[in-house]
């Protein structure tokens, strides 16, 4: 069975950077077939595709966040990074983690994380 | 990169069929038929309903069906249930490794 769980710090102070850490199981990070993206929803908003990674160390970013952005992984322990420097407000979200296919289709999709960002 | 643009909201009674809209540019939905569509239901991840604009995955109602023209995809639900009431996301491969999602359409089966 494939899953994916997001784990990270809840409350995050403006100005700080962020660290997220996403766990696999049923599946490898080594698979040239498939990837893990990060994918943020604030509340009562739509759903915003942040990053991803691949098997070969792909990675590509959203254009809008691409400097505050970083995206990496650890095969051995199963997990994918993301950082997000300069936390402000309006980044207080779900962030979410979910596999990604080289058809350009994510199938697979984590519980989420809620991340608020405030002093 | 802009959103897709969705309808906010679709509302129709239960056995009927509706069709959401997702329009795209040149660059995302009008060069690439990497559409997928995605179901979320409140304070749950996002499912997985159409990918490549009209394959359906294993397990999904073949209720549900996807098309594409020019740079609008659409999502069709027919025989609508009260279990299909959720928030409808499309998605859209942007080029260059980049993705773009819609502004969310949400589904009421009145």
């Amino acid at each position: 069975q494939v899953t994916l769980k997001e784990s990270g710090p809840v409350l995050v102070t403006p100005t700080e950077t962020l660290t997220l850490t996403c766990t696999v199981s049923g599946f490898s990070l080594s698979n040239a077939a498939m990837g893990v993206s990060w994918i943020r929803q604030p509340p009562g908003k739509a759903l915003e595709w942040l990053a991803h990674i691949f098997s070969n160390d792909e990675k590509s970013h959203n254009t809008s966040l691409r400097t505050r952005l970083t995206i990496s992984k650890d095969t051995s322990n199963r997990q994918v990074v993301l950082t997000m420097t300069n936390m402000d407000s309006v980044d207080t979200a779900t962030y979410f983690c979910a596999r990604i296919l080289l058809n350009s289709v994510f199938d697979i999709w984590g519980q989420g994380t809620v991340v608020t960002v405030s002093s | 990169q802009s959103a897709l643009t969705q309808p906010a909201s679709v509302s129709e009674s239960p056995g009927q069929s509706i069709t959401i809209s997702c329009t795209g540019t040149s660059s995302d939905v009008g060069s690439y038929n990497l559409v997928s569509w995605y179901q979320q239901h409140p304070g749950k991840a996002p499912k997985l309903m159409i990918y490549e604009v009209s394959k359906r995955p294993s397990g999904v109602s073949n209720r549900f069906s996807g098309s594409k023209s020019g740079n609008t995809a659409s999502l069709t639900i027919s025989g609508l249930q009260a279990e299909d009431e959720a928030d409808y996301y499309c998605c859209s491969y942007a080029g260059s490794g980049t993705y773009v999602f819609g502004t969310g359409t949400k589904v009421t089966v009145l």
